[in-house]
């Protein structure tokens, strides 16, 4: 089975910190997501990625970046996180385009 | 972006009823999936679709491809509590350039024992 491993099940972070989360996957896939989830809001798209350092703007980009240095890991990155990037945070990754996603368990974020 | 409007937003159900849930668009899709997320955790893939009018089963769940191609349906038969979660459409839109999916806000379901 596909595994998609987020780093951290809970981080709790200070306003003004630069914050690194993590997610590897490990059955060789192209393309990786970053998500965020919130209440009545549903998923929201942040960065993806479809090769190793290319990336693409997601709808929610702001306050956000990402790197794709190898092909297995995809770190989302908050410059300098702020109270309203407290969210659950999902990565997932896919074959190929249109098929479905295989998400990690998430990251709950708090900014304090 | 392109919008999947999923319904019921929540439903609160008794253990042992049927439910059934859908998604719809404006827009024909190539591909529709169907995700639950259990509390605290990453959505998991419950059934995929690629054909116009194609119902697929999985035990007790059974989802179809709308014939249309611009819905899809989920049916839970005999529902337990183990059901409890939120369940996502999601779908490939036809033609789109990117072919990312696209997410339906979610169907939370509450079963009382």
């Amino acid at each position: 089975d596909v595994k998609v491993t987020q780093s951290s099940r809970y981080l709790v972070k200070r306003t003004g910190e630069k914050v690194f989360l993590e997610c590897v996957q490990d059955m060789d896939h192209e393309n990786m997501f970053w998500y965020r989830q919130d209440p009545g809001l549903g998923l929201r798209l942040i960065y993806f990625s479809y090769d190793v350092k290319m990336k693409e703007k997601g709808d929610i980009p702001e306050g956000y970046s990402v790197s794709r240095e190898k092909k297995e890991r995809f770190s989302l990155i908050l410059e300098s996180a702020s109270t309203n990037q407290t969210s659950m945070y999902l990565c997932a990754s896919s074959k190929r385009r249109g098929q479905g996603y295989t998400f990690g368990s998430g990251t709950r974020l708090t900014v304090v | 972006g392109q919008q999947l409007n999923q319904s019921p937003q929540s439903m609160f159900i008794q253990e042992g009823e049927d439910v059934s849930m859908n998604c719809t668009s404006s827009s024909i899709f190539n591909t529709w999936l169907w995700y639950k997320q259990d509390p605290g955790e990453g959505p998991v893939l419950l059934i995929a679709l690629y054909k116009a009018g194609e119902l697929t089963s999985n035990g007790r769940l059974t989802a179809q491809f709308g014939i249309t191609r611009k819905d899809s349906f989920l049916n839970i038969s005999a529902s337990i509590p183990s059901d409890v979660g939120i369940y996502f459409c999601a779908g490939q839109l036809f033609g789109g350039s990117q072919g990312n999916l696209i997410f339906g806000k979610g169907t939370k379901l509450s079963v009382k024992p």
